[in-house]
Order: structure tokens, then sequence, then C-alpha cells
């Protein structure tokens, strides 16, 4: 069964320019999370859907930061501009909607800002 | 508040052994728990969950025990394998579905 899906892995960019995180849900899955991992943190949710609508943005640092959710298969986030400070592993996540359910991962982008 | 602490954040065992990680947490309020193992370059995958009408459940080789009085949460990996290195994180939803996350506890195997 396919999991959640994100790309790229991997983002190296020169700060200022925009960043765009990619995530395709696991099929079926009507919950879709966005979190940010650092060493210094752990893991933070920044945003979650439920049903392509955004919930809970209380988690977003900035205003530099936005994530959409135009279908049920397919969620952004972007970073613009991008600063140092923004260098983490992001992770997307999806779950059944219903209380109780657990979230499944991907594996995650792997963001450095120079 | 609402928060989620884990007690050890090192945990090294020898192959065979049994392995206990635990958990704090704060919110009483909190009805559903999960253990996440992450391996390095991966995201956190999904060990085992609880709810809180429950004190114990198990899964292949692996048991969580809810203390609800004492707010407390272990993960126990029985006949631990090199393959359990990993980071263990547990986690508790908050209102609204939200989970929180904690620090983690690194799980060392020593063959």
């Amino acid at each position: 069964d396919a999991g959640v899906i994100q790309s790229p892995r991997h983002e190296v960019t020169e700060m200022g320019q925009e960043v765009t995180l990619r995530c395709k849900p696991i099929s079926g899955h009507n919950s879709l999370f966005w979190y940010r991992q650092t060493m210094m943190r752990g893991l933070e949710l920044l945003i979650y859907f439920n049903n392509n609508v955004p919930i809970d943005d209380s988690g977003m640092p900035e205003d530099r930061f936005s994530a959409k959710m135009p279908n049920a298969s397919f969620s952004t986030l972007k970073i613009q501009p991008s600063e140092p400070r923004d260098s983490a592993v992001y992770f997307c996540a999806s779950s059944t909607t219903g209380t109780n359910q657990p979230q499944h991962f991907g594996d995650g982008t792997r963001l450095s800002i120079l | 508040g609402e928060s989620v602490g884990l007690h050890l954040p090192t945990l090294s065992v020898q192959e065979g052994d049994n392995s206990i990680i635990n958990c704090a947490y704060s919110n009483s309020a909190s009805d559903y728990f999960i253990w996440y193992k992450q391996e390095s370059g991966k995201g956190p995958q999904f060990i085992i969950d609880i709810r809180s009408n429950m004190d114990k459940r198990q899964g292949q080789r692996v048991t969580v025990l809810l203390n609800k009085t004492v707010k407390h949460l272990s993960l126990q990996i029985a006949a631990t394998q090199p393959g359990d290195s990993a980071v263990y994180f547990c986690a508790e939803t908050a209102p609204g579905g939200k989970l929180i996350f904690g620090q983690g506890t690194e799980l060392s195997v020593k063959p």
C-alpha cells in the first residue's frame, strides 16, 4: 500500500528563495498534517486540514509560511521568502477523520536554507 | 498546560533483552496515546496505540502500559533486536485531534 508521499526528499536553496514542499496523503484519509522537526524543538505541528479545509494553523511560525490543500490527494507547504532558520525536516502526515485515529507520516523533506 | 515528556533521553540494551521506554504526560484529559518509532532519515512510524479506557495493550513484541493515576505511559519491547534501534516518541491527543509529541528516547541495541 502506498503511504504518505512527500517531495522533494531534499531541498537546498539560498535564503530569500521560495520553497514549495509537496504531499500526497494516503488515499481515503481525510485529515492532513504538516510538521516541522528540529533538534532543538522536536516535532512541531504547523497546520492541519480536515476534508481539505484548514482547521488549525496556530503552529505556522509566521506569514512567510502558507499551506494549501486544493484537493483530497494533494497539499503544499510554501515558504516565501525562506530564511536559514527555516532549515529543518518537514513531515506530512494523514489520518482518517474521527477521534483517536493514528497519523501516518511520510519520510519528510530535509530543507537546508543557505 | 499540555506537554509530553520522556524520562530517559537514551537507552542502551543488549540484543535479546527487554526494553522499557517511559513517558510522562501532563494533560489528564488526554484519551488517546500513540507510540512512534523513527529511524534515521525516515518519518515516524506508528507502532501501537492505546485509549484511556484501557491500561494495557499488546502487539507483536510490544506492549504499551497506561497508568492514568500517575499519568505515565510505557513501551515495552520484548527480545530487543538490532533493528529496534531508533528514536521512540510517545504522543498524546490534544483537543481537536492534534498530537503532542514528547522529545523522544534513543534506543541503542548492542549486538
